[in-house]
């Protein structure tokens, strides 16, 4: 069966360090995985996409088969990185899995 | 442009009773999706639709029915509320499938 794993439910870094938040998935096909983030007040929305190999507000996320990962990083988080963040599996085509969410809190 | 949209914002029902929570989007997307968030969880996946006259069971179907009959709105339907339905629903669309999903701003349903 499909599954996303994030294993933080929350993360707290100082403002300038570096942040990485972790997602594994379980899926016997060809994943396709997503980030999607929610800032206070605000309606959930896309981070980035594994297929399109960018990176968004200086957030990276490289998809390892190997160790079925699909772990957040950036280098420098900033205070208004604060915010709850899923990662998101694309399963059967048509089929959304999100995992239960990590909290980001960047402290100043 | 409103994106997507939904009704109500909130809701209270009584154990039994049904309801139609409202989703409509005005961005022409193909594929539009329901999902429940409980505290703790994800995002589970209810039903979804891609395209006008063709849904698909998520996740967590039962107790829930959805039809598309226009491309900008998919409703979706409590057949007979239960308190393990009280939660948060979120509609959201797309233009493809692995496209980005544009989320609405959620539906809160309390079921006593």
């Amino acid at each position: 069966a499909q599954r996303v794993t994030q294993p933080e439910k929350l993360l707290s870094v100082f403002k300038g360090a570096p942040v990485e938040l972790k997602c594994n998935y379980s899926y016997s096909g060809s994943p396709e995985l997503f980030w999607y983030v929610q800032y206070s007040r605000q309606r959930l929305q896309l981070l980035l996409r594994h297929i399109s190999r960018e990176s968004i507000k200086g957030f990276t996320a490289d998809l390892n088969k190997g160790e079925t990962s699909f772990h957040l990083k950036k280098p420098f988080a900033q205070e208004e990185d604060s915010a709850m963040y899923y990662c998101a599996l694309l399963y059967n085509f048509n089929k959304f899995y999100f995992g239960s969410g990590t909290k980001l809190n960047v402290k100043p | 442009n409103a994106g997507v949209t939904q009704t109500p914002k909130f809701q209270v029902l009584k154990t039994g009773q049904s309801m139609t929570l409202q989703c409509a989007q005005d961005m022409n997307h193909e594929y539009m999706s329901w999902y429940r968030q409980d505290p703790g969880m994800g995002l589970r996946l209810i039903h979804y639709s891609v395209g006008a006259g063709i849904t698909d069971q998520g996740e967590v179907p039962n107790g829930y029915n959805v039809s598309r009959s226009t491309t900008e709105d998919f409703p979706l339907r409590l057949l007979s509320a239960a308190p393990s339905q009280t939660s948060v629903y979120f509609c959201a669309s797309s233009y493809g499938v692995t496209n980005e999903q544009f989320f609405g701003p959620g539906t809160r349903l309390t079921v006593l």
